[in-house]
């Protein structure tokens, strides 16, 4: 059984719109990450958080918030969508640092038109 | 900041082909070290880690030592099957907190039968 799973699994937004992507773990982890993957950059940390309501800024933070309202959720807000939000967008849980291995969701393939 | 390079964007190969992919990386600290395995339509999965220079991590027939002289964390395999065709991921834990990871832009494997 899948320990993180990722909704919606594709979205079509309009520009200017909300987004909100879901992802719910069942590890017990208490890290839980929000990366974007686009062609030739890998994968680039958004979000992540460490603790239930609480949340830290990654490397690219800009246009995007996050929730975490309990250990096993966490969400990722596109207020006004854009363009350059097009991406698909992974999901991770860990049981500590960067240290330990990450546990990545299928993922999100999100297109902004 | 911490950084990793896979400048090979694509490998193709045959069965049975040794594999070789290029990763160097940057940093001030002494690196934990990982590959991460992307199949199509999966998130990423950890293939193996190392967290000691001259150290060998090995899985699957993969196997990868990371050199502090040269910066390099080469992954390889001995002969590789059309099942191991995915996006292998180099990354590394970012020295400052070591709360996240940094991943290369991956390197996309091709084998054919």
């Amino acid at each position: 059984e899948a320990a993180v799973t990722q909704s919606p699994r594709s979205k079509v937004a309009v520009t200017g719109g909300k987004v909100t992507l879901s992802c719910h773990q069942t590890n017990n982890h208490d890290y839980m990450y929000w990366y974007r993957q686009d062609t030739g950059h890998g994968l680039r940390l958004i979000h992540y958080s460490y603790v239930a309501d609480s949340t830290e800024k990654g490397d690219i933070p800009d246009g995007y918030k996050a929730s975490r309202p309990s250990q096993e959720n966490f969400s990722l807000i596109l207020e006004l969508a854009s363009l350059s939000q097009t991406a698909v967008y992974f999901c991770a849980s860990s049981d500590g640092l960067g240290y330990a291995e990450q546990f990545f969701g299928p993922g999100t393939r999100l297109t902004v038109l | 900041g911490d950084s990793v390079t896979q400048k090979q964007g694509q490998v193709t190969l045959s069965e049975d082909d040794f594999l070789f992919i290029n990763c160097t990386y940057s940093t001030t600290t002494y690196p934990t070290l990982f590959w991460y395995v992307q199949y199509p339509g999966q998130g990423p999965q950890l293939l193996l880690k190392v967290t000691t220079a001259n150290n060998k991590g090995i899985s699957r027939g993969f196997e990868a030592t990371y050199d502090k002289g040269t910066t390099s964390f080469h992954l390889q395999k001995a002969s590789v099957q059309e099942s191991d065709s995915a996006v292998y991921f180099c990354a590394l834990v970012d020295g400052t907190g070591g709360y996240k990871v940094v991943f290369g832009s991956g390197t996309r494997l091709l084998v054919s039968p």
